[in-house]
């Protein structure tokens, strides 16, 4: 079975353009996550969807967005990019809302130069 | 809201020494707790996971933690670590409502030393 599959690993753009990551969950589940991880802020906790509805949403400007497709995978949209944005974004895979193990991917390293 | 401390962010070891990752909650309702670990270049694997019932839970390659709600703490101890064991660990939180919502500590670097 495959794994939660994100692409790409990694990604160098530069301030003001924007990004799109892209998260495969694992095949059947239907809830995704999104997390950034910033040596400083640790891991924060972006959005969720389920069943294409994004459920909650953590603290984030709006220039963080995200959607989830009827197979389940997941994108996530940075514009107006920022040197702080530079992160590691990881996605997280479930069952459904009631599975409370988080499967995640290897991340998306994002460079903002 | 939930908030979640790993007072450590290194813990230096000798290999099969015992060891101790500290973690402490806060919350005003109750909370599913989590133990993750990252390795190098890598996503996050879960270790294991207390949502109730017995307060001992154990992951299959020697790691425990207890539920102690009383201190608020989950801590990750195990016995004998191996240079394998080399990793960063997270403690994190989610609410039985949202449970897809992880809260994390800020992590601890465990390098286990020959």
């Amino acid at each position: 079975k495959a794994g939660v599959t994100q692409t790409p690993r990694y990604l160098i753009k530069t301030r003001g353009q924007q990004v799109t990551l892209s998260c495969s969950p694992i095949s059947g589940h239907r809830s995704v996550s999104w997390y950034q991880q910033t040596p400083g802020q640790g891991l924060q906790f972006l959005f969720e969807y389920f069943s294409e509805t994004q459920r909650n949403k953590g603290n984030f400007p709006g220039r963080f967005s995200g959607r989830q497709f009827s197979n389940s995978r997941s994108e996530m949209n940075v514009s107006t990019l920022e040197l702080g944005d530079s992160a590691l974004y990881l996605c997280a895979s479930s069952y459904s809302d009631s599975d409370f193990e988080a499967f995640f991917g290897q991340g998306t390293r994002l460079t903002v130069v | 809201a939930q908030s979640v401390t790993q007072l450590d962010s290194q813990v230096p070891v000798f290999e099969e020494a015992p060891v101790e990752l500290r973690c402490n909650y806060s919350s005003s309702v109750s909370v599913y707790l989590f133990w993750y670990v990252q390795y190098p270049n890598q996503g996050l694997q879960l270790l294991l996971k207390y949502l109730s019932g017995s307060t001992l839970v154990e992951s299959i390659n020697g790691f425990e933690a207890e539920f102690n709600k009383s201190q608020t703490s989950f801590h990750l101890r195990k016995p004998s670590v191996h240079i394998s064991d080399t990793a960063e660990y997270f403690c994190a939180v989610s609410r039985p409502a949202s449970s897809y919502k992880l809260i994390f500590g800020s992590g601890t670097r465990l390098l286990v030393r020959p």
